[in-house]
């Protein structure tokens, strides 16, 4: 049972546009999310964070929206660059403070010139 | 600054097999984890360490066994390893309520 599911395994954005990247979750318990980035050959780096007590959070390019009602959240980079071209992942807990994240499958995001 | 160092970054062994995959944090965290990633899937947690002298499991925990060895260093072993277990293999550490800085991977071949 796929708890937390990124439905577009691939996107493709032209620099200098917006780049949206959605996720859905199941479990209504989930109360904490995040966003990696994942180049090739390296490890997840953290991106951003959202509390459930908020819809949005903003972090320079990068803006994440939480809609609880639907269980679904999105990532908005703008405006889009070469270097944001990698494979991005969600991950959900049921607490800021809970050791166990859920992780979707991935998207990779590739940016054109 | 090193962060969450893995050894090796590649292994390829034969069914049957031992292996032990080692990681070690520089950031004084006291949580550490062990996933592992497949193609088309995100990444799963297999045990986790809430802090030095405890372990838990995660979502697949079968044919593994871990250790925190000390605050620094938490271990994974596959006492025989069988091809399912082919996989990309990521070490992760962090504080309580801070993101998971992770290690870049161990990518382990079973034939």
């Amino acid at each position: 049972d796929q708890q937390v599911k990124q439905n577009s395994p691939s996107l493709s954005v032209q620099e200098g546009r917006i780049s949206i990247l959605n996720c859905d979750y199941t479990n209504s318990m989930f109360d904490y999310f995040l966003w990696y980035k994942k180049y090739p050959a390296e490890g997840p780096t953290f991106l951003i964070s959202i509390s459930s007590i908020k819809d949005k959070n903003e972090d320079g390019r990068f803006t994440v929206f939480l809609n609880k009602s639907a269980k679904h959240l999105s990532l908005h980079i703008v405006p889009s660059q070469p270097g944001d071209s990698a494979v991005y992942f969600c991950a959900a807990s049921v607490a800021r403070g809970a050791q166990k994240l859920v992780f979707g499958q991935g998207t990779r995001l590739t940016i054109n010139p | 600054n090193a962060g969450v160092t893995q050894t090796p970054k590649f292994q390829v062994l034969k069914t049957g097999q031992s292996m032990t995959l080692q990681c070690a944090q520089d950031m004084n965290h006291n949580s550490m984890y062990w996933y592992r990633q497949d193609p088309g899937m995100g990444l799963r947690l297999i045990y986790y360490s809430a802090s030095e002298g405890t372990t838990d499991k995660g979502e697949v925990p079968n044919g593994y066994n871990v250790s925190r060895l000390n605050k620094r260093e938490f271990s994974l072993r596959l006492e025989s390893a069988a091809p399912s277990q082919t996989s990309v293999y990521f070490c992760a550490s962090s504080e309580p309520g801070q993101p998971q800085h992770f290690g870049d991977g161990t990518r382990l071949s079973i034939l």
